[in-house]
């Protein structure tokens, strides 16, 4: 898993609730990445950030929101307008030297959510 | 946009074989590849990259070899053994980074 923890492992949500999952490095890496990964899909990119206090987002957001306070840290928060945040949610990161897409993404252990 | 498609969902060998997975990729300006192992309930774990300067690359028993002509990716894995069981797919970089969904690698004893 190469430095990138998340946690928790399994987290449970109930109808109307937010809940935040977290991702740490220790790779000194500037960009990092959240990613959703549901059966028979390829990853699909929610938000990324290449820098402190900025973050874009991806291709599925609706639903999700991110902070970037500390380089170390990229908290993703499933708020209640996700009406199916049932999956399994990847964090990555990168060195972040060249442009996000041109430079290898390592991952973390993932966590699963499920609904209750 | 990009796309990633792959030829086989599944793949079982044998023990000792070599295995080979491919990948296709619609957009010809796309100048990174990545191939990644992921096993089941885990995150996934880089294995190998090429740039699109290059058509073939090699590690520890993998090798990734680019067909730029044909958009066509694929990795080999000489001698597999039964650890190399996973989930194994690529990711294709140009303007975003896109993944294909993946082939189920068994190998069988």
């Amino acid at each position: 898993d190469g430095g990138i923890t998340q946690s928790p492992k399994y987290l449970f949500r109930k109808e109307g609730q937010n809940v935040t999952l977290s991702c740490e490095q220790n790779l000194n890496h500037d960009a990092m990445y959240w990613y959703r990964q549901d059966p028979g899909q390829g990853l699909r990119l929610i938000y990324y950030s290449q820098i402190v206090n900025d973050f874009q987002k991806g291709d599925i957001a609706e639903g999700y929101s991110v902070s970037r306070e500390k380089k170390e840290s990229f908290p993703l928060t499933v708020t209640s307008a996700q009406k199916n945040p049932t999956a399994f949610y990847l964090c990555a990161s990168s060195i972040g030297q060249g442009g996000p897409w041109e430079e290898t993404q390592y991952f973390g252990p993932g966590t699963r959510l499920l609904v209750l | 946009g990009e796309s990633v498609g792959l030829h086989l969902p599944t793949l079982s060998v044998q023990e000792g074989d070599n295995s080979i997975i491919n990948c296709a990729y619609s957009n010809s300006a796309s100048d990174y590849f990545i191939w990644y192992k992921q096993e089941s309930g885990k995150g996934p774990q880089f294995i190998i990259d090429i740039r699109s300067n290059m058509d073939k690359r090699q590690g520890q028993r993998v090798t990734v070899l680019l067909n730029k002509t044909v958009k066509h990716l694929s990795l080999q894995i000489a001698a597999t053994q039964p650890g190399d069981s996973a989930v194994y797919f690529c990711a294709v970089g140009s303007e975003k980074l896109v993944f294909g969904k993946g082939t189920k690698l068994t190998v069988n004893p």
